[in-house]
């Protein structure tokens, strides 16, 4: 599975959108990107997935980038309670052939008053 | 609602005791997944399955070894606890085909080694 890179930290005002990138310039092309949170003392959580085509559901929208190297996740309104670490990961999709996944560091969003 | 068990949340061993982390997934799926998480390393996969009684050495395996008996669970074993080896550990489980591939992870268990 290819490697992302992604910012250690960042800060979004509460209210205000939070766009949180990553970029896997080796990503290969039956490769999708995924992404999850984790919030303090819990296990990550699923949020959204996608190919090439952006996509978009109840918790966030997903901007990937024409060639496939980068993508950003977007919560729209962001809250007190989005408050966590998210990890962007890619992986081959399952199809029958196990994989190992590698979560790397992810971005420790912080949502401000 | 879809379910990964983790066995204990908290747990205290001394060093040189044998360890059994337990994992049990409720949703039928084939691939499971145990990982450590530290501060500053993120979460680090340690074994993976992909069936019962098949396993999988993912990147950081010395020290551990897993059992999968039973396709609901799997089960994580330090054999002589190390003081390094205290941690937070995830477990986490997948379909093997089909779905939208995601993870579902366990509440994690916190060990501490002394």
């Amino acid at each position: 599975d290819a490697k992302t890179t992604q910012p250690t930290s960042m800060d979004c005002a509460e209210g205000r959108a939070a766009n949180l990138p990553c970029n896997h310039s080796t990503i290969s092309g039956n490769e999708y990107v995924y992404w999850y949170r984790q919030i303090h003392s819990q296990g990550p959580q699923y949020i959204i997935h996608g190919l090439k085509n952006n996509e978009t559901n109840e918790m966030a929208s997903l901007i990937i980038t024409e060639d496939r190297k980068s993508s950003t996740l977007i919560l729209p309104h962001a809250t007190l309670r989005d408050t966590a670490v998210y990890y962007c990961i890619v992986r081959v999709k399952n199809t029958g052939t196990a994989s190992k996944l590698t979560f790397g560091t992810g971005t420790r969003l912080q949502v401000t008053l | 609602d879809v379910k990964v068990t983790q066995s204990s949340r908290y747990l205290v061993k001394r060093t040189g005791e044998k360890v059994f982390l337990e994992c049990v997934q409720d949703m039928d799926h084939e691939n499971m997944f145990w990982y450590r998480q530290d501060p500053g390393l993120g979460l680090r996969l340690i074994y993976f399955s992909y069936d019962v009684k098949m396993k999988e050495k993912g990147d950081i395996p010395e020290g551990y070894s897993v059992s999968r008996e039973k396709k609901e669970r799997f089960s994580l074993i330090l054999e002589s606890a190390s003081t390094n080896q205290t941690s937070m550990y995830l477990c986490a489980s997948s379909l093997w085909q089909g779905g939208t591939g995601e993870l579902f992870f366990g509440e994690g268990s916190r060990l501490t080694v002394l």
